[in-house]
């Protein structure tokens, strides 16, 4: 059991160039998410999926974009590259149900450095 | 929004120490997790704990939901616990709301 598991690791790239940060998990959780973290900071949510098919807006999801491949896969987008989107993102899941809202999982995270 | 903040920010102890985290939030939560990141910055997941009381090994937390707060013990801290500590909570919707941590470093 794998947990979340996230590609690459870690990511240079110059202002403008495009990416996509991958996302898995195999716990069966309906939902899965998209934060980035800041130096000296708590994670912020960018997008995240409440279920397969569907996906919303979090605090911060100016300058990406998401899709929800499948009920394991969840990737983030970033179409052209700025300075400020340089952080480390987490990718988390968790099972949530019309009567609770259950813990969430987090991957190993992405350190992306945009020149 | 909810409102999450987490004391002392900074937190210096010998090994073997006992301390305690406090995490102080705005408004009724469904959701309350208490995660450890590492000095690599991997995050764990301490404790799932939107009320009651939970212990794993030499942690222990305590929600008090009625008074919005909750509370994180490390006794007998060791070199490993060093990193920075976060306490998170969701209200209605999927997303978690994070405090700023409190950084903790145990000397040897």
């Amino acid at each position: 059991n794998a947990g979340v598991t996230q590609t690459p690791k870690f990511q240079v790239l110059k202002t403008g160039q495009s990416m996509t940060l991958q996302c898995a998990q195999d716990m069966n959780h309906n939902s899965m998410y998209w934060y980035r973290q800041d130096p000296g900071m708590g994670l912020r949510l960018i997008y995240y999926s409440a279920s397969e098919g569907t996906t919303d807006k979090g605090e911060v999801p100016n300058g990406y974009n998401v899709s929800r491949l499948n009920k394991r896969e969840f990737s983030l987008r970033l179409e052209s590259a700025a300075p400020s989107q340089t952080s480390v993102y987490f990718c988390a899941s968790s099972r949530v149900t019309w009567i609770s809202y259950n813990e969430q999982f987090f991957g190993p995270g992405t350190r992306l450095t945009v020149l | 929004g909810i409102q999450v903040e987490q004391s002392p920010p900074d937190l210096i102890l010998q090994e073997g120490a006992n301390s305690t985290l406090r995490c102080n939030f705005s408004d009724s939560v469904n959701n309350l997790q208490w995660f450890h990141q590492n000095p690599w910055g991997q995050l764990i997941n301490l404790f799932y704990i939107p009320s009651g009381t939970k212990q794993n090994g030499r942690l222990s937390a305590t929600t008090v939901a009625t008074e919005r707060y909750s509370l994180l013990y490390i006794s007998s801290s060791q070199t490993t616990d060093s990193g920075v500590y976060f306490c998170a909570v969701s209200d209605s919707n999927y997303q978690l709301i994070w405090g700023a941590g409190t950084k903790l470093i145990i000397k040897p």
